[in-house]
């Protein structure tokens, strides 16, 4: 079976914090995302990636970076937390071309508070 | 750009049921995936309909898309609890060259035991 994990379901910071939020694929996939949803946004994609050591930037990539150093792996990391990014963050990744990825994995989430 | 409408916007059915939710498109469809998630959750792919008049099935769920119409049909046959969840579609369109999924508003529902 397929799986896509993320550190935490649940994870609550201050603000200035540096946050890391890990994805981990067993699927060997080239592609990995990183989203975040908030009610009445849907989801928005923040960074993603096509290749180890290759990132490129989303629709909203503001006070986010990311990392990729291994295949399986997708780091998200909000560099100084602030309380407008307390959202539920998604991971997902797909074996597709870029062009046709509309077949993605998700893992389950984790939702991030910022107080 | 491509809107999705998809209708209605939440359901409650009694536990064996059949249910119809349609996403209409703004624009001529040349696709649509369907994808389902449950509250709190990841979402899960269910399926890719790439031509008219294609129709495919997961498991209960199947899904059917109208080029002429601009639109797709999901239906599920008996439905059980553990259907409940938010349904979203999205046209492949959405992909492009960041592999975004773009979404309608999605279509809630609720299946009573």
């Amino acid at each position: 079976d397929v799986k896509v994990t993320q550190s935490s379901r649940y994870l609550v910071k201050r603000t200035g914090e540096k946050v890391f939020l890990e994805c981990v694929q067993d699927m060997d996939h080239e592609n990995m995302f990183w989203y975040r949803q908030d009610p009445g946004l849907g989801l928005r994609l923040i960074y993603f990636s096509y290749d180890v050591k290759m990132k490129e930037k989303g629709d909203i990539p503001e006070g986010y970076s990311v990392s990729r150093e291994k295949k399986e792996r997708f780091s998200l990391i909000l560099e100084s937390a602030s309380t407008n990014q307390t959202s539920m963050y998604l991971c997902a990744s797909s074996n597709a071309p870029i062009w046709s990825s509309y077949e993605q994995y998700f893992g389950p989430g984790t939702r991030l508070t910022v107080t | 750009s491509q809107e999705l409408e998809q209708s209605p916007q939440s359901l409650i059915v009694q536990e064996g049921k059949n249910l119809t939710i349609n996403c209409t498109s703004s624009k001529t469809l040349y696709g649509l995936y369907w994808y389902k998630q449950k509250y709190g959750e990841g979402l899960i792919f269910l399926m890719m309909l790439q031509k008219g008049g294609e129709e495919k099935s997961h498991e209960k769920i199947t899904a059917k898309l109208d080029e002429k119409k601009q639109q797709s049909s999901l239906h599920i046959t008996a439905s059980q609890p553990s259907h409940a969840g938010t349904y979203l579609c999205g046209p492949p369109a959405g992909s492009s060259n960041t592999g975004k999924l773009i979404f309608g508003q999605g279509t809630t529902l609720q299946v009573k035991p």
